[in-house]
């Protein structure tokens, strides 16, 4: 069965502040991992796939990196609009319906003014 | 670009109640999704569909019915609902490797 552990469970940051969140993995076979953010009251949205243990990717002050067991999620110089719930999510190779993917629960990302 | 629509955004109902959540994509996206989000457990899939006519169960499938008549259309019906499907639920399609999810239905039952 495959499994997503996210921790912190909360993070409070002030402005400013780097940090790193976690995304720890157990997958019969990764096809992908992927991080989306979510404000609340609203969806899911896209952040990032990895595919292969040393890949990373950027978008703004966020970088994503993959090994073989985690994900981190990297903030650099945080601000206040980066407050959201961070969701990790794997997706496996496993035939029909393998684009569905395994969620971890989340963190919640505080910045501070 | 509308994307996925879905609807209604709030509902309350009764227990025992049927209860249809609609979900409309606009980008003929083959495959689509149910999820439902709850404090403590995350995100966790209801149904899927890989194509029209084409439904499979997901990790938490009972006491939901799915249809797919339409690739744009994928309803999820509570048949008869109850306090314990109290939740947010989100549909979701794939374009490339990438789902991307509505904006959620929240739903209470009373």
């Amino acid at each position: 069965e495959d499994q997503v552990t996210q921790s912190p469970e909360a993070l409070r940051l002030q402005e400013g502040e780097s940090s790193s969140l976690n995304c720890s993995y157990t997958v019969s076979g990764l096809r992908g991992l992927f991080w989306y953010r979510q404000d609340p009251g609203k969806g899911p949205e896209f952040l990032f796939t990895l595919y292969s243990a040393g890949e990373e990717k950027e978008k703004e002050r966020l970088k994503a990196t993959l090994t073989k067991k985690e994900s981190f999620l990297h903030i650099t110089a945080p601000k206040p609009e980066d407050s959201a719930t961070y969701l990790c999510a794997v997706q496996a190779y496993s035939g029909a319906g393998s684009y569905q993917l395994t969620f971890g629960k989340g963190t919640k990302l505080s910045v501070i003014p | 670009d509308a994307g996925i629509t879905q609807s209604p955004r709030y509902k309350i109902t009764e227990t025992g109640r049927q209860v249809t959540l609609m979900c409309h994509q606009t980008w003929s996206h083959s495959y689509m999704f149910w999820y439902r989000q709850d404090l403590g457990h995350g995100l966790r899939l209801i149904y899927y569909s890989a194509a029209a006519d084409i439904t499979d169960k997901g990790e938490v499938p009972d006491g939901y019915v799915v249809s797919r008549s339409k690739t744009e259309n994928f309803p999820l019906t509570l048949e008869s609902a109850t306090r314990s499907q109290t939740s947010v639920y989100f549909c979701a399609s794939v374009s490339g490797n990438t789902i991307y999810f509505g904006e959620g239905s929240w739903l209470t039952v009373v």
